[in-house]
């Protein structure tokens, strides 16, 4: 069965300082590994897609990392607007549904001005 | 309008009421989905649609009822549901079969659901 764990649940971040989320995962056959950003009351929005270990992509203070077992998204001299729920999700390359995303229980930002 | 769009945004039931959810989407996707997200839980699969065919069925209570008239509109009929069922509902799409190896999804703001 494929799982998602994301740490930490929670994290306080002062407006500037620059930290990591983590995402562990065990699949059977990585399709896809996909980080969003939920903000409440919202649905989640997309973010970025890695496919293989060691590929990286970076969206404004955002840079996202894939090994074999985990991914970082790496956050660089956070803004209070960063402060959402960042969700971590794998796509399975094989059984029988090509679409199923599982997720992880997501990470509470929290940047203070 | 962009993107995929849900209504009704609020929805408050009681346990008798039969109500739908509306999920639109203008990506030409070929391929839709429910999820219900509760609090403290991951996002969990309901439903999955690809070409107007229902392709996944997550187990869920027959109290739900899904239906694809076309590659562009969702619905999730509600009939005696449960507390146990609120939560937000979210509809998502993708490429489908047509999107080859990227299958990224792309989600509504939801619908949240209370039953009283």
């Amino acid at each position: 069965e494929d799982q998602v764990t994301q740490s930490p649940e929670a994290l306080r971040l002062q407006e500037g300082e620059s930290s990591s989320l983590n995402c562990s995962y065990t699949v059977s056959g990585l399709r896809g590994l996909f980080w969003y950003r939920q903000d409440p009351g919202k649905g989640p929005e997309f973010l970025f897609t890695l496919y293989s270990a060691g590929e990286e992509k970076e969206k404004e203070r955002l840079k996202a990392t894939l090994t074999k077992k985990e991914s970082f998204l790496h956050i660089t001299a956070p803004k209070p607007e960063d402060s959402a729920t960042y969700l971590c999700a794998v796509q399975a390359r094989s059984g029988g549904s090509n679409y199923k995303l599982t997720f992880g229980k997501g990470t509470l930002l929290t940047v203070n001005p | 309008e962009t993107g995929v769009t849900q209504t009704p945004r609020h929805l408050v039931m009681g346990m008798t009421n039969k109500k739908s959810l509306k999920c639109e989407q203008h990506l030409g996707h070929n391929a839709m989905y429910w999820y219900k997200q509760s609090a403290k839980k991951p996002l969990e699969l309901m439903f999955v649609y690809s070409l107007e065919e229902r392709v996944e069925n997550n187990s869920v209570p027959s109290r739900f009822s899904p239906e694809c008239p076309n590659s562009s509109h969702l619905f999730l009929h509600l009939h005696t549901l449960q507390p146990e069922d609120s939560a937000l509902y979210l509809c998502a799409s993708s490429q489908g079969p047509s999107g080859g190896y990227q299958e990224t999804q792309y989600f509504g703001p939801g619908t949240r659901l209370l039953v009283l």
